[in-house]
């Protein structure tokens, strides 16, 4: 089955900075590729996705980049905000299938200092 | 648009117990799962629905049931409750297949004594 690592577990930056948070996955069958941004006592939040057959996608601060050919995606985001920080989660699934399965990263705990 | 509702938000059982974590939402997506979130990690997947009447387990689904009565509600059954089910369970639904775009519930904390 796929398996997705994602790294770092924990981030620590300072308001305005860029922060980086790398997944990798292992299944060539995989092409559908979100991240959901978890804040505390809440449920996980859809921020952006990305489909394989894009490199790249964009909202506003928040960028989304995918390397097929490395198994890798990695989340962007820029101009940190305090309300920036939460728990953000990597997925991957296939989404050609009716299985309806996704895996999850195990998570990275952003921190923004003002 | 309430989206996914569960409850309760907390419960505490004890050990042999049995408990059903209620489910439901108002957006008509066929697509429904169960997931458990230990903590420090991410999200692991008890069972999941395509569509009324369907079910199939996910990845770790011993000593838990579901049913699909209907296209809105989704139960989730933990029967003789053990200390390794203590965990926040969260409830999602989504209209693609493949699990894209899921929309979460705000999640039932569990702890099993």
């Amino acid at each position: 089955g796929e398996n997705v690592e994602q790294h770092p577990s924990t981030l620590s930056v300072q308001e305005g900075d860029s922060a980086v948070i790398k997944c990798t996955y292992s299944d060539s069958a995989s092409n559908y590729f979100p991240w959901y941004k978890q804040e505390l006592g809440k449920g996980p939040q859809l921020i952006i996705d990305i489909r394989s057959n894009v490199g790249e996608k964009k909202d506003q601060r928040i960028a989304v980049t995918l390397n097929k050919t490395a198994k890798h995606f990695s989340l962007h985001i820029t101009e940190t905000q305090p309300e920036d920080s939460a728990v953000y989660f990597c997925a991957a699934s296939n989404s050609n299938t009716n299985a309806g399965k996704s895996t999850f990263g195990d998570g990275t705990t952003l921190t923004v200092k003002p | 648009n309430a989206g996914v509702t569960q409850t309760p938000k907390f419960r505490i059982l004890k050990i042999g117990q049995s408990m059903t974590l209620q489910c439901t939402q108002d957006m008509n997506h066929n697509y429904m799962y169960w997931y458990r979130q230990d903590p420090g990690m991410g999200l692991k997947l008890i069972y999941y629905s395509v569509g009324a009447g369907i079910t199939d387990k996910g990845e770790v689904p011993n000593g838990y049931n579901v049913s699909r009565s209907t296209t809105e509600d989704f139960p989730l059954r933990l029967e003789l409750a053990a200390p390794s089910q203590t965990s926040v369970y969260f409830c999602a639904s989504s209209q693609g297949q493949g699990a894209e775009k899921l929309f979460f519930g705000s999640g039932t904390q569990l702890s099993v004594l």
